[in-house]
C-alpha cells in the first residue's frame, strides 16, 4: 500500500524566512510519482511539481525548490524568502503509473508579515 | 493540462436529500477521480470513474451512497445521497495521470463545498 507522511501539521514563519516542508513516502512500486500541491484559503488545489521515481534530480523554480532522495524516501519542499502569499496548506502526494493520488495529511503554512 | 468546470461551487442542503455534482472537462480523458475533503482534513479518494464501466469505489464508500455516472469521456457526476451532517465536506473531481511530459500531473476541479443542515 502507498502512504505519504507529512509530520508537520502547522508551521508559522516570519516573512522572508526560509521554510522546508517535509514529506516521507512508502510504496512497493518500482515506478512511482511524487507531487506537491498548494491549497490556498480559497480552496482550489494548485499543482506545483511532479517528480518521477527514476529522476532524482532536484528542481528549483523561483523561490521554490524540491529535494528528492530515494535513499530516505523523502521529497521535501523548500520555500526561500517566504511571502505572505505563500500561506496555504501544502499537500505531498504519491501515485503509481496512472493511478489515483494518495495524499499526505497536509502542512498548514502561515507566513506572518 | 485539462481544464475542469465543476458545479455547483457550494450548496446548503437539508438532511435526507440528495445533491448531484457535475464535472465537465475540456478534453477527453480516460479516468476521472472523485475525492472528499472533510473540514480541516486531507483528500480521500471516493472512487475512480472510467467511461463505459462501473466506477470503482474505495473502502468505506458505497455506490448506494455515492452513485457516479460517466456517460462520455468529458463528463461525470457524483451524487451524494440521503445526506446527513457528516457528509458536509468539499467534493472534488480530478483528471490527469503520469504521462511522459515531465510536469504533467493531476488537475482538480474547483470543488463543491457542501453543507448539510
Amino acid at each position: 500500500a502507498q502512504k505519504v507522511t507529512q509530520a508537520q501539521t502547522e508551521i508559522s514563519v516570519v516573512e522572508k524566512e526560509d521554510v522546508t516542508l517535509d514529506c516521507v513516502y512508502e510504496t512497493r512500486d518500482t515506478t512511482y510519482y511524487l507531487f506537491w500541491y498548494k491549497q490556498p484559503p480559497s480552496g482550489e488545489l494548485v499543482f506545483l511539481i511532479r517528480r518521477n521515481s527514476f529522476d532524482e534530480q532536484n528542481e528549483i523554480s523561483g523561490r521554490y525548490s524540491w529535494n528528492f532522495q530515494k535513499s530516505t524516501s523523502s521529497f521535501n519542499f523548500t520555500i526561500t524568502a517566504s511571502q505572505v502569499v505563500d500561506s496555504a496548506v501544502y499537500f505531498c502526494a504519491l501515485s503509481g503509473r496512472n493511478t489515483p493520488l494518495v495524499f499526505g495529511k497536509g502542512t498548514r503554512l502561515s507566513v506572518i508579515a | 493540462s485539462a481544464v475542469i468546470s465543476q458545479k455547483p461551487s457550494r450548496d446548503i442542503c437539508q438532511r435526507g436529500t440528495s445533491l448531484t455534482i457535475q464535472c465537465q472537462v475540456d478534453s477527453q480523458v480516460t479516468m476521472m477521480f472523485w475525492y472528499r475533503q472533510q473540514p480541516g482534513q486531507s483528500l480521500t479518494l471516493i472512487a475512480t470513474a472510467n467511461q463505459g464501466s462501473e466506477a470503482t469505489y474505495e473502502s468505506g464508500f458505497v455506490i448506494d451512497k455515492f452513485p457516479i455516472s460517466r456517460p462520455n469521456l468529458t463528463f461525470s457526476t457524483l451524487t451524494v445521497s440521503n445526506m446527513s451532517p457528516e457528509d458536509s465536506s468539499i467534493y472534488l473531481c480530478s483528471v490527469g495521470g503520469t504521462g511522459p511530459r515531465p510536469n504533467y500531473g493531476y488537475t482538480f476541479g474547483s470543488g463543491t463545498r457542501l453543507t448539510v443542515v
